[in-house]
């Protein structure tokens, strides 16, 4: 079956600029992170949604990042007032309820800000 | 503040040898753990876990180890095989929801 997909695979913009980055999770699975990762890093939390409320978002930077998921399916995570220390690869992970069920992550959105 | 922190940043072993892979935690909270394998340009993939009331848990080639009063835990891939070259993250949970990463280990298993 389909894994999570994550769209645009690449984004490069301009500082200061708006973006969407969107997450398709594998169908049933309720539970949806966000993860932002730097290079050398590993995954960095950034927000967790259970069907369609977030349940956490204590991991987003700062009131320049958002994230919605509707009807509790597609997640798109907003960046508004892009800065260049945004730029890194944004993963998100579905899995089948929450917490230890394993979690399938997407191939991940690469953003550069310039 | 890193709460899991990965110190090797590479490994290199010869195919068919043990490879071990490190991790140290801070928060004594943290009740379950994980390893994901990255190859580039794709996600992490799981790989295996341990529940904080145990201290090993194997799955084929693969086993980890938890010391809980050391706050470590170790992946062993025995043997190595080419295919296992991949950047290896361990994750830690508590409270259910929350995933903490470390900074990952890049694997090369030499033919």
């Amino acid at each position: 079956g389909a894994g999570v997909s994550q769209t645009p695979s690449n984004k490069v913009t301009e500082k200061g600029k708006y973006v969407e980055l969107r997450c398709d999770p594998i169908s049933g699975h309720t539970a949806l992170y966000w993860y932002r990762q730097s290079l050398g890093q590993g995954p960095e939390f950034l927000i967790y949604f259970q069907g369609t409320g977030a349940a956490d978002d204590s991991g987003l930077p700062n009131d320049r990042f958002f994230a919605v998921r509707p009807e509790g399916s597609v997640s798109t995570l907003k960046i508004q007032r892009t800065e260049r220390g945004d730029s890194a690869v944004y993963l998100c992970a579905s899995s089948l309820t929450s917490g230890k069920d394993t979690q399938y992550f997407g191939p991940g959105t690469r953003l550069t800000v310039l | 503040d890193q709460q899991v922190k990965q110190n090797s940043p590479s490994l290199s072993v010869q195919e068919g040898r043990i490879s071990i892979l490190n991790c140290d935690y801070t928060n004594s909270m943290f009740d379950y753990f994980l390893w994901y394998k990255k190859y580039p340009a794709e996600g992490p993939t799981f790989l295996i876990s341990i529940s904080s009331i145990k201290d090993k848990n194997e799955d084929g080639r693969f086993t980890v180890f938890l010391n809980k009063s050391a706050k470590h835990l170790s992946l062993h891939i025995v043997p190595s095989q080419p295919g296992d070259s991949a950047v290896y993250f361990c994750a830690a949970i508590y409270n259910f929801n929350k995933f903490y990463f470390g900074s990952g280990t890049k694997l090369n298993v030499k033919p």
